[in-house]
């Protein structure tokens, strides 16, 4: 089943301690995104990468990192977390170019929460 | 400044009737554009989507029209079922230059949360 696969789906965590949420996809797609879900702000991105090894940033980078060194997974870390970003979170995938790329595959969500 | 709008917040519709979610967007240069579903606890999925070389995409009793000249576009549910209930989010995506250097970038509406009641 082609799918996006996120794990945790709930953390609760503290200020300042280091956590990764890992996201994988099984599609063999080139491009792969996150983004954070807020109330009133919608979706908005974090990061994205258009292959491995290549990433850049998106709307609201400040506080996160990304890696891409397989096709297959793109880890969202935070450093040291902070209590506004608590959010919902989404990877999302796709293939590139035209119309292709832009029906994105998401995953099921990670809620974070930081005390 | 949201350069996609959905000024709807909730929608609530009879089962059978019509469901209609509108979405306006700002930049002229967006030529392609996308609906996705959003059930809770679930990502995003894909709907429907439209090019702008075209005023009308139908799948199944999922239909998009876009009205490029007012920049509008609209998703007809035909008919409504209680499974439908759901945030639907419209997406707007154009390439670069002016996305200076992400040339591949989806801009979201803030979602219109649709109920359907039987």
């Amino acid at each position: 089943e082609a799918q996006v696969t996120q794990n945790p789906r709930y953390l609760i965590t503290v200020t300042g301690k280091k956590l990764t949420v890992t996201c994988s996809q099984n599609m063999n797609h080139e491009y792969m995104s996150w983004y954070r879900q807020d109330p009133g702000l919608g979706l908005r991105q974090i990061y994205y990468s258009m292959n491995v090894e290549v990433t850049d940033k998106g709307d609201v980078p400040e506080g996160y990192k990304v890696s891409r060194k397989e096709k297959r997974n793109f880890p969202l870390i935070l450093e040291s977390p902070s209590p506004n970003q608590t959010s919902l979170y989404f990877c999302a995938s796709s293939l590139p170019g035209g119309s292709s790329y832009n029906e994105q595959f998401f995953g099921p969500g990670t809620r974070l929460t930081v005390l | 400044d949201q350069q996609v709008k959905q000024n709807s917040p909730s929608l609530s519709v009879q089962e059978g009737r019509i469901s209609i979610l509108n979405c306006d967007y700002t930049n002229s240069m967006f030529d392609y554009f996308l609906w996705y579903k959003k059930y809770p606890a679930e990502g995003p999925t894909f709907l429907i989507s439209i090019s702008s070389i075209k005023d009308k995409n139908e799948d199944g009793r999922f239909t998009v029209f876009l009205n490029k000249s007012a920049k509008h576009l609209s998703l007809h549910i035909v008919p409504s079922q209680p499974g439908d209930s759901a945030v639907y989010f419209c997406a707007a995506s154009a390439l670069a230059p002016w996305f200076a250097g992400n040339n591949r970038k989806l801009i979201w509406g803030l979602g219109t949360s649709l109920a359907v009641n039987p």
